[in-house]
């Protein structure tokens, strides 16, 4: 059975910063999905990760997988106040997402 | 516009009642999905459906009733509601795994 789980659950950082979201799953998934979440919105996809050594980039967020280790990681550059929301990730099993618990991002000024 | 659409966004209604949520997209995706996020934020999984047929039906109680009259559309019936109920409710539909796209969400507060 599939388990994801992603740290920190909480994290408050200053603009100008970097840091990284990890996403632990705990048997194979085909691929990995990291979505992102605003206060009392939907989910957006940001990464679909679908082979060893995917990484993708949009803006300051870069996603990669290791499906070796079974890690995929979700790492922001120089943190700007537009991108405090909840981050998500999910791994594929059986035809549905299994999800983590979420990294509530708050980035303060 | 392309998209999942919901109705209604919120919902609110006594104990007891019975309640429907709609869902529809017009992406031409092939599954559709209804999902509970609780209080804490945690997205669990109810049902699936895969060009109609239910795939997947997770441990919900009977008085959740998914239907499906075509690929486009999958609806959640709810019957004799609790306050237990109240979530959001979300409608998802995917193509392959190739991503997930998500309804807005619909807040259902029972009271």
């Amino acid at each position: 059975e599939l388990k994801v789980e992603q740290n920190p659950l909480f994290l408050s950082m200053q603009e100008g910063k970097n840091y990284t979201i990890y996403c632990n799953y705990s048997t194979t998934s085909d691929r990995l999905y990291w979505y992102r979440q605003d206060p009392g919105k939907s989910l957006e996809s940001l990464f679909v990760l679908l082979s060893n050594g995917a990484v993708k980039q949009e803006g300051r967020l870069m996603a990669s997988l290791d499906t070796k280790a079974r890690l995929s990681t979700l790492h922001i550059t120089a943190a700007v106040h537009d991108l405090s929301a909840t981050y998500f990730c999910a791994g594929n099993s059986n035809y549905q997402l299994i999800w983590g618990a979420g990294t509530k991002l708050i980035i303060k000024p | 516009d392309t998209a999942v659409s919901q109705t209604p966004k919120y919902l609110v209604t006594q104990m007891g009642n019975d309640k429907s949520i709609k869902c529809e997209q017009n992406l031409g995706h092939d599954t559709m999905y209804w999902y509970k996020q609780d209080s804490k934020k945690f997205l669990k999984i109810m049902f699936s459906y895969n060009n109609k047929e239910l795939i997947i039906n997770e441990t919900v109680p009977n008085r959740f009733s998914p239907k499906s009259p075509d690929k486009a559309h999958l609806n959640l019936h709810i019957n004799s509601l609790e306050l237990g109920d109240s979530a959001v409710y979300f409608c998802a539909s995917s193509q392959g795994g190739a991503g997930y796209t998500f309804g807005s969400g619909t807040r259902l507060t029972v009271v």
